[in-house]
This record gives structure tokens, sequence and C-alpha cells, in this order.
């Protein structure tokens, strides 16, 4: 069964950084895409980031690039994001996916809050 | 980036009704790659459909996909309670985004 479980998720003052985490299980981590998407309160959603199975292939939305990092840990079947300069505007709850290349995404984690707010 | 805009916002419905919801494209999603998801309060997205047409696994054949290019549709054909969520298109033609959303309400 795949779960996956984000954490790092808080509130932060703006251009402060948070580093977020995804801890990933009931499937061989290192054969999948993951992906990073956000959505903020009461709004739509938005794909942040997705990362190769490999980790050579990295893509960020323009909202994002220069200021979040993905990464993965294959060993420790663990995603994370790098998050710095942040933003009011990158306040939302974050939710770590499982693929990305195929285009969609059929699991999903339960998602981390993470405020930006003085 | 190719901008998807859905509608209506909110489509009001009693069960048992049809539901059509309506995904617009501003430039041509090629090869239909078109997905569909439902939320619910407090849930993450659920894959409906992918590839504008194909349902997911599990996915109960009430919920039909159809279109290309740029004009796609989501179609309930029968409307249970459970199905009452917002709605999300999403494209992965190119970079991955997704629309506004629909909202199907209870009438």
């Amino acid at each position: 069964q795949v779960h996956l479980v984000e954490s790092g998720g808080g509130l932060v003052k703006p251009g402060g950084s948070l580093r977020l985490s995804c801890a990933a299980s009931g499937f061989t981590f290192s054969d999948y895409y993951m992906t990073w998407i956000r959505q903020a309160p009461g709004k739509g959603l938005e794909w942040v980031s997705y990362i190769s199975s490999s980790g050579d292939t990295i893509y960020y939305a323009d909202s994002v690039r220069g200021r979040f990092t993905i990464s993965r840990d294959n060993a420790k079947n663990s995603l994370c994001l790098q998050m710095n300069s942040l933003r009011a505007e990158d306040t939302a709850v974050y939710y770590c996916a499982r693929g990305g290349y195929s285009g969609w995404w059929i699991y999903w984690g339960q998602g981390t809050l993470v405020t930006v707010s003085s | 980036e190719i901008v998807l805009t859905q509608s209506p916002g909110t489509l009001s419905l009693s069960p048992g009704e049809r539901a059509t919801l309506s995904c617009r494209a501003s430039q041509s999603v090629s090869s239909n790659s078109l997905a569909w998801y439902q939320q619910k309060p407090g849930q993450a997205p659920r894959l409906l459909i992918y590839g504008a047409s194909s349902r997911a696994t599990g996915i109960p054949d009430r919920f039909s996909g159809s279109g290309s290019g740029t004009d796609f549709t989501l179609t309930i054909s029968r409307v249970e309670p459970e199905d009452f969520a917002v709605y999300y298109c999403q494209q992965y033609g190119g970079s991955r985004t997704f629309g506004q959303g629909t909202k199907v309400e209870v009438k």
C-alpha cells in the first residue's frame, strides 16, 4: 500500500526558510519520479516541482525557480523541498505525490501546511 | 504556459442529475494530455481521468471524460451524494498546470 507522509510545515517569517520532507513507503521509491504540488488556502492546485527517479532531471514552476530546491534520498525513501526566500504567496498546503513523468498523479500525501507571515 | 479555464465556477445539482464540467485550454493540449481530479474538503485530490478519457483504476463508470485540442469535458452521468466536491482539470502536454476548479454543490 502506497503511503506518503509530509512533514516540516509551520509558520515562518517572510524571507525565511523551511525544509519539507516526504516519507514514502509501500513501493520501490527509486523507481518513480516524485512531485511537490501546493494549494493556497481556499484556492486551486499549483504544481511546484518534480524530480526524476535518479534525481538527475528536475523541473520547477517559474514561481519558485531559484528559491526552492527539490532533492531525494533513495536510500532513505525520502523526498525533500528546501524553500528559501519565502513569501506570503508561498503560504499553502504542500503535497508530495508519486510520479510526474507520466503527467498525472494517483498517489498523494495528506499535505503539510506552510504559513509565511510576520 | 498553457492556461486552463474551467466553467462553470459552481454547479448546483440534485442527486441523480447529470453534471457537465468544461475545461478550456489557452492553446492546444498535445496528445490529449489532460487529467481530471476530484477533491473533497480536507482531503488530497483523487485522480479520476487521464489521457482526456481514460478512467483511473477504481473510478465508477458514471464518470467520463471527452474532448481534444482545447476543449475538454468531464461528465458525471448521474450525480451521487458522494460526488459533491471540487473538480480540477490538469494538463501535462507541456509543463503541468491546473484549472481553477468547478465546485459541484447540492441544489
